[in-house]
């Protein structure tokens, strides 16, 4: 129940294109979900996150959509850039409770 | 900026050796977090520190103890390294509290750790 499973573990977008990174939960306690970004030779840093009193939040060219009822969220990159090429980490919480992590998805944006 | 800073970006040890992996941040935080991230495994939380002084083991504590003496270093320690703990080791620290920005961590680069 403390988990969270992300998808897919690669993926590959052409410039200007759309990635979407997929990311479920089981623990409905949870009331918080950010995402994060790696670079390289980085550590992770918080990219965007949403709690669930909304459906979706909107940063520039990165969406989050969350579906309560299905226990889902995801990650829209809209126009993606090379520049976008990183590992994307999901995450859940309770309240300031313990992050719990999906296992990452390595996005390559191909100019 | 705030930062967090772990001092050994790459570190080659030999099975059975003693590691100290340093960490310090200059945010005044006093959540600080051990993290192990290995390829299709994501973040998986070895020890964390409320305060100084104060330790919780995490996930996976076995093979590692930590250090807080001081509110802005938290230090790892693998006792005798294994080749099983060849990994990439973040530290992390957190603000306290409830707000809404309360459970945004901030990372350092990273020690990526070889056991041979």
């Amino acid at each position: 129940q403390q988990q969270v499973k992300q998808s897919p573990q690669s993926l590959i977008v052409q410039k200007g294109g759309i990635s979407i990174i997929n990311c479920a939960y089981e623990n409905t306690a949870f009331d918080y979900f950010p995402w994060y970004q790696q670079f390289p030779g980085k550590g992770p840093a918080l990219l965007i996150a949403i709690r669930p009193d909304v459906s979706e939040k909107k940063e520039g060219r990165f969406t989050i959509s969350f579906n309560k009822s299905a226990k889902q969220f995801s990650l829209h990159i809209m126009d993606s850039q090379p520049g976008d090429s990183a590992t994307y980490f999901c995450a859940a919480s309770r309240s300031n409770y313990q992050l719990i992590w999906g296992a990452g998805t390595k996005l390559i944006i191909k100019p | 900026d705030v930062k967090v800073t772990q001092s050994s970006r790459y570190l080659v040890k030999r099975t059975g050796e003693k590691v100290f992996l340093e960490c310090v941040q200059d945010m005044d935080h006093e959540n600080m977090f051990w993290y192990r991230q290995d390829p299709g495994l994501g973040l998986r939380l070895i020890y964390f520190s409320y305060d100084v002084k104060m330790k919780e083991k995490g996930d996976i504590p076995e093979g590692y103890s930590v250090s807080r003496e001081k509110k802005e270093r938290f230090s790892l320690i693998l006792e005798s390294a294994s080749t099983n703990q060849t990994s990439m080791y973040l530290c992390a620290s957190r603000a306290p509290g409830i707000h809404s920005g309360a459970n945004v961590l901030t990372f350092g680069a990273g020690s990526r750790l070889t056991v041979l």
